[in-house]
């Protein structure tokens, strides 16, 4: 398993802010994933990131918009640019169970979430 | 394509009577399955998953989903359901790295 945390846990932001959420993970793992999560709605994957490379983002979802870093093997960041009340969600971080090198079993542990609010 | 439908999206039970969340699936390749729990203000929480060995999946607090193949279906059960099991209860099928949530369903337990 893989211990994940998330800062902040909250946030109310302005509209046209931005907003930088941080994901840490306590060993070093492959594939780090971010999920939106809407009120009221099911999880969307919003990117892949790999260490090392760009994040690959799911239909629906930009790099302008949302800005992700993986500087290296336990941490990656997600911004929400030029935020609007639309893109007030709970923002999830997760991350396989394969470690650096090895293969999973396409098990994902969530972190708790980052709740934003956009006023 | 992989694709998951949650049948339901609320179910009301009697505390102390049977729980079943239904989920059918659609995937081109053979699928590993899961069922996630989130509480309020919680995060999400593993109940069980299936990775092709045995059908039928044990998990946390007293549930189990069983595989079926045939019905591409992955529903999940509780013998008798508790008040701690209020929660949303979400069913999702693994491609390759990708995880494909349904749309949830709540599950309501009456006193």
């Amino acid at each position: 398993s893989a211990v994940i945390s998330q800062k902040p846990s909250r946030d109310i932001c302005q509209r046209g802010t931005s907003l930088t959420i941080q994901c840490q993970v306590d060993s070093q793992v492959t594939m780090m994933f971010w999920y939106r999560q809407q009120p009221g709605q099911s999880l969307t994957l919003i990117a892949t990131a790999n260490q090392g490379s760009e994040a690959t983002y799911e239909s629906g979802f930009v790099i302008d918009k949302f800005p992700i870093s993986r500087p290296n093997l336990t941490f990656s960041t997600l911004t929400v640019s030029n935020m609007s009340p639309e893109d007030s969600s709970i923002y999830l971080c997760s991350v396989d169970d394969g470690k650096y090198g090895l293969a999973g079993t396409n098990e994902q542990f969530f972190g708790p979430g980052t709740r934003l609010t956009v006023l | 394509a992989q694709s998951v439908t949650q049948l339901d999206s609320h179910v009301s039970v009697s505390e102390g009577t049977p729980v079943l969340l239904r989920c059918n699936y659609s995937s081109s390749y053979s699928p590993s399955l899961f069922w996630y729990v989130q509480h309020p203000n919680k995060g999400l929480q593993l109940l069980l998953k299936y990775t092709s060995a045995a059908t039928l999946v044990k998990g946390i607090n007293g549930f189990e989903a069983e595989f079926k193949k045939s019905e591409t279906s992955f529903h999940l059960t509780k013998p008798s359901a508790h008040m701690s099991d209020a929660a949303e209860y979400f069913c999702v099928v693994s491609a390759g790295n990708q995880f494909y949530f349904g749309t949830g369903t709540s599950l309501t337990v009456i006193p």
